[in-house]
């Protein structure tokens, strides 16, 4: 069955640590990748996402993930975490221009000022 | 930028009851309207794809007749849990599409559902 996958449920940083969070998914065929936000008590929020082209995409607030077809992954990068970065990341994929997102379990984000 | 937004944001109701969440698209017409459910720790799972003017359309496992979906306008999609049980607690999620875009959903704020 498709699936996404975080390894991470849970990340604890301080401000200016490097992150990374890994996102993998299990289908052959054409992917659509995202990762959402939902900061405390706030909604889910579009960070980035692939559709095709360059691998290395950029989002908001200094995020950038990188697409690795051979490897399925999709993990999401950033040098430099802020206090404010303190969330829940969601990655999620649709698979062959289907209207399903699936998403993975999340990872919530601490970074400790 | 899309906003949408979701009454109430949470609700008690007694066993039995039945409870209607509201998503609305606030500055966009949404054709295709998502409803999804997050249990504590867990991911978003789809529940049923909402398509203005006609019968929704349920993910496998779904009991159509107890999430009563209705897509009534270009901006608003009522999803209904008859008959709650305590089981049925849980945060529901609903995003929208904007119409002729079939690229991203702009996600609500949620529900939290409690049944006594």
């Amino acid at each position: 069955a498709q699936s996404v996958s975080q390894h991470n449920h849970h990340v604890i940083l301080s401000e200016a640590a490097s992150l990374e969070l890994g996102c993998n998914y299990s289908y052959g065929g054409t992917v659509n990748l995202f990762w959402y936000v939902q900061y405390p008590g706030q909604h889910l929020q579009l960070l980035l996402k692939y559709f095709s082209g360059d691998p290395l995409v950029k989002g908001i607030k200094g995020f950038e993930a990188e697409f690795i077809k051979s490897k399925f992954s999709f993990n999401l990068r950033k040098p430099s975490v802020q206090w404010s970065d303190t969330a829940e990341y969601f990655c999620a994929v649709r698979m062959d221009s289907s209207y399903k997102l699936i998403f993975g379990s999340g990872t919530r984000l601490l970074v400790r000022p | 930028g899309a906003v949408v937004s979701q009454h109430p944001s949470w609700v008690i109701c007694k066993s039995g009851t039945s409870v209607k969440i509201e998503c609305r698209s606030l500055d966009f017409q949404a054709t295709t309207m998502f409803w999804y459910r997050q249990f504590p720790k867990q991911s978003l799972m789809l529940m049923a794809t909402s398509n203005e003017g006609s019968k929704a359309t349920y993910e496998q496992g779904v009991e159509k007749d107890k999430f009563l979906i209705n897509h009534a306008s270009l901006t608003l999609s009522t999803l209904t849990v008859t008959s709650a049980h305590p089981e049925d607690s849980s945060f529901y999620i609903c995003s929208a599409r904007v119409q002729g875009r079939t690229d991203t959903q702009y996600f609500g704020p949620g529900t939290r559902l409690t049944v006594l």
